[in-house]
């Protein structure tokens, strides 16, 4: 059965911290990963990634993947209140999405 | 970019009651539509694919009676609780499914249902 393993599940830190998420997965047929962030209503798309040890850049958020030890990292620099949500990692098989718990991320001021 | 709207964003019912919520593709044609299921602090759970024109298909532990779902055309599917509990109670999002495009799946912004 198709999993995918987020860590941590939860994390607070300060404004201004780095962080990284973490997210693993064991998927048959798999196509790619996808990093959402979610607040309140549906997730909102970050990041796709296929090919391994491209790094995905938008703005202070990064990503990774790792093909052959099966995983990837989200970064977040610099981290601000508003990237408080929580980050979904999907991994995407034959059609459908599966998605990890989640790690809910909560920025202090 | 590709939009979806769901309807009605949120609705509190009676239990025994059914409820349709309504997902729609407003500037393209969407051949699958996929439903998800996600209760408080939890991740989403896919529920069933729906395809235009054909049955739903359905996820391992998710009741085809009583969470019916019809996509009668390229822009319109719809997931019917029925006979709905306060168990029922969740956030529940569509997505439809764009082969080849950037990130392929656009979702839906969510219905909560509360039922009491």
């Amino acid at each position: 059965e198709d999993k995918v393993v987020q860590s941590p599940l939860s994390l607070v830190v300060h404004e201004g911290d780095t962080v990284t998420l973490n997210c693993s997965y064991e998927v048959t047929n798999f196509r790619s990963l996808l990093w959402y962030k979610q607040e309140k209503k549906a997730p909102t798309f970050l990041f796709m990634l296929t090919s391994s040890g491209i790094e995905k850049k938008s703005g202070r958020l990064s990503s990774i993947l790792d093909k052959k030890e099966l995983f990837s990292i989200l970064n977040i620099t610099a981290t601000q209140t508003g990237d408080s949500a929580i980050y979904l990692c999907a991994v995407k098989g034959a059609q459908k999405l599966v998605f990890g718990q989640g790690t809910r991320l909560t920025i202090n001021p | 970019g590709a939009v979806v709207s769901q309807h009605p964003s949120w609705v509190i019912c009676k239990s025994g009651t059914s409820v349709k919520i309504e997902c729609r593709s407003l500037d393209f044609q969407a051949t699958t539509m996929f439903w998800y299921r996600q209760f408080p602090k939890q991740s989403l759970m896919l529920m069933a694919t729906s395809n235009e024109g054909s049955k739903a298909t359905y996820e391992q532990g998710v009741e085809k009676d009583k969470f019916l779902i019809n996509h009668a055309s390229l822009t319109l599917s719809t997931l019917t609780v029925t006979s709905a509990h306060p168990e029922d109670s969740s956030f529940y999002i569509c997505s439809a499914y764009i082969p080849g495009l950037a990130y392929e799946q656009y979702f839906g912004p969510g219905t909560r249902l509360t039922v009491t």
